[in-house]
């Protein structure tokens, strides 16, 4: 059963489209979050949820919107794909704001041709 | 502001010797966490090991420890009797306590291990 899973695993796209990501944790944690991986490794938060509320809100054009239905859910909406929107989006959940380590999901490559 | 230093882009190691992988932060927090995490070719993040700044004994979980050195402001990995597997990216990262809550990486750092 898997802890923190991300739909889908891949996205292959043109530019311009409309994509959504899905994530759902089972582990009962009360924050979730989104980070982007870039091509070079590099690791980026883009959003937190607590219990629903939006907490972190990184300089992320508003062209990503994160929405969370519940706590154990939290998706991300992308209007208007340029290509540097390429990435890997990764979900990630953790016990709660003061929590140890985050749990990550298996992660989204987006291709924006 | 808060950052996270990892300057060793590449590392080789033979194995089964032990490997040191370098992380400095940089935080005006008291309160904050450390982490290691290994991404593997398949892409996903595995947790490796976690130092809180209050804890005084260096964290060690199974091959991996974590040297802890809070004036230097560095927490570096130590990889003992390295494994073909833990061939990888390590990436260190940083959590604050004192109201951001968000948890930073650093760059990476791409781990070789040689027959």
């Amino acid at each position: 059963d898997t802890a923190v899973s991300q739909t889908p695993k891949y996205l292959v796209t043109q530019m311009g489209n409309d994509k959504s990501i899905k994530c759902e944790q089972n582990l009962g944690h009360d924050t979730m979050y989104w980070y982007k991986q870039d091509s070079k490794k590099f690791l980026k938060i883009m959003f937190s949820y607590n219990n629903k509320e939006l907490i972190i809100n990184e300089t992320v054009p508003n062209r990503f919107s994160p929405k969370s239905p519940d706590k154990a859910h939290l998706n991300l909406h992308i209007n208007s794909l340029e290509l540097g929107d390429s990435a890997v989006y990764f979900c990630a959940s953790s016990f709660g704001t003061e929590a140890g380590e985050l749990f990550f999901g298996e992660g989204s490559r987006l291709t924006v041709l | 502001a808060q950052k996270i230093t990892q300057t060793q882009p590449g590392m080789f190691v033979q194995e089964k010797e032990a490997v040191t992988l370098d992380c400095t932060y940089d935080t005006s927090d008291q309160s904050y966490g450390l982490f290691w995490y290994k991404q593997p070719s398949s892409g996903e993040m595995i947790f490796l090991i976690y130092q809180g700044s209050y804890d005084e004994q260096n964290a060690t979980e199974g091959r991996y420890s974590l040297n802890f050195q809070k004036a230097r402001k560095s927490a570096n990995l130590v990889i003992s009797a390295s494994q073909l597997g833990d061939s990888a990216m390590y990436f260190c990262a940083m959590r604050d306590y004192t109201g951001g809550f968000k948890t930073i990486f650093g760059a990476g750092t791409r781990l070789f291990v040689k027959a």
